[in-house]
């Protein structure tokens, strides 16, 4: 079946621009996982849904991150007035969270360039 | 909160060779230590994974082993090959289904 996807797969954008990025996770995973990756860099934790609430949102980097999950599926990320330090790769990752499997599967990632 | 530390940051080993990668956590209610690899420009995937009631982990080329009196894990790759070149992260499950990534290992195998 399908993966994880992400679009758009690389976004440029001017300093002060608001962009959203979109996650399809995989049908049926309950979890979803937003992490930023800097060039040679780790797994930044940004949020976690849980369905469609988001019991951990201490890893936004500022209040002009936010994210949300409709109908247990579909997330989107939104940077606003973003700035040129957002510039980085943002990885989606779904899990089923069960007590059968933790994995998480992650997408290709969204690239943003804030210019 | 979990705090997951992963060493070293860089590794390079001749092909043939073992490769371990160790990292520590915090969380004594940590319960799942997968680990992902991370080829250049792709996205993270697992390769092993190990739950806080087992000690040890084999497949094929890859073992991870865990020691929860002092909360740590090692990966260990041995007869190691150009292809296992990749970045490495360890990582953490807490109570509350949140993951806690190490900061991750470059390893290079040199044929």
């Amino acid at each position: 079946g399908a993966g994880v996807s992400q679009s758009p797969s690389n976004k440029v954008t001017e300093k002060g621009k608001d962009v959203e990025l979109r996650c399809d996770p995989i049908s049926g995973h309950t979890a979803l996982y937003w992490y930023r990756q800097s060039l040679g860099q780790g797994l930044e934790f940004l949020i976690y849904f849980q369905g469609n609430s988001a019991p951990d949102k201490s890893g936004l980097p500022s209040d002009r991150f936010s994210a949300e999950r409709t109908g247990g599926s579909v997330s989107t990320l939104t940077i606003q007035r973003t700035q040129q330090e957002d510039s980085a790769v943002y990885l989606c990752a779904s899990s089923l969270m069960g007590l059968s499997s933790y994995e998480q599967y992650f997408g290709p990632g969204t690239r943003l360039t804030v210019t | 909160g979990e705090n997951v530390e992963q060493h070293p940051s860089t590794l390079s080993v001749q092909e043939g060779d073992s490769a371990v990668i160790k990292c520590t956590y915090s969380d004594s209610a940590s319960n799942y230590f997968p680990w992902y690899k991370q080829e250049l420009g792709k996205r993270p995937q697992l390769i092993i994974d190990i739950r806080s009631n087992v000690g040890e982990k084999k497949d094929q080329r890859i073992a991870v082993t865990l020691n929860k009196t002092a909360k740590h894990f090692s990966l260990h790759i041995t007869e190691t090959q150009p292809e296992d070149s990749a970045v490495y992260f360890c990582a953490a499950i807490d109570t509350g289904n949140q993951f806690y990534f190490g900061t991750g290992t470059s390893l290079t195998v040199i044929p």
